[in-house]
């Protein structure tokens, strides 16, 4: 089973800074690496696929970079709606899916 | 647009039984492949169960592995979970998600939440 990382745990933010988010893989996932948010009592939302691909309607402020087992999450302007937790998931071998334990991002 | 709405959660006893629906809308069911993740509470994420668009091939995290069933029928465009022998760690939100993307899930439902306890 491929484990997933996430760091930090947790992080405080200003509104309009910027935030990095980082997610790392036991094994090689090639580029097969999500990225949700999940806001509380919501169903996540997918941000990122492919690791750099952004979903449709996910403003250009969310980016995803890397490959391999090194993996980032970049918010390059927080707004007030971004205050969540965000989730990495790899879908590179399956069964299992696995996902990170996530990253809450906070005021 | 794409719907996906899950049915028949609630309480159920330790060693119970529970049959949870996913009704999906919007897009050509057949198409994709379906996915039950859940999300105890005030924790992270869990995959659960797949099953391929035809129906011919499932799979299962180890966790519940030989108690849920996953299921599709195709003509009436539901996903279902099967759970047996339910236990207290099977305390959860499930969400039926779309695949999209090739692996990631694009489409979510609003849950379910599942509580086992006497």
């Amino acid at each position: 089973e491929i484990v997933m990382t996430q760091s930090p745990a947790t992080m405080s933010v200003s509104p309009g800074e910027r935030a990095t988010l980082s997610c790392r893989a036991s094994e090689s996932v090639t580029s097969k690496l999500a990225w949700y948010q999940q806001k509380p009592g919501q169903a996540p939302r997918l941000l990122i696929y492919g690791a750099s691909t952004r979903a449709t309607g996910i403003p250009a402020r969310f980016s995803g970079s890397g490959s391999g087992t090194e993996f980032t999450l970049t918010i390059s302007s927080l707004q007030s709606e971004d205050f969540a937790v965000y989730y990495c998931q790899q879908y590179h071998k399956r069964p299992p899916f696995t996902f990170g334990p996530g990253t809450k991002v906070d005021i | 647009e794409v719907e996906l709405v899950e049915s028949g959660g609630g309480l159920v006893q330790p060693g119970g039984s529970l049959r949870l629906s996913c009704a999906a809308s919007g897009f050509k069911f057949t198409s994709y492949e379906m996915t039950w993740v859940r999300q105890a509470p005030g924790k992270g994420l869990e995959w659960v169960s797949s099953i391929i668009s035809t129906g011919d091939s499932m799979y299962y995290a180890d966790s519940v592995k030989g108690r849920f069933t996953i299921s599709r029928d195709n003509a009436k465009n539901s996903l279902y979970l099967q759970m047996n022998s339910l236990r207290a760690e099977d305390t959860a939100v499930y969400y039926c998600a779309r695949e999209f993307g090739g692996g990631s899930w694009g489409f979510w439902g609003q849950g379910t939440l599942v509580t086992v306890s006497s």
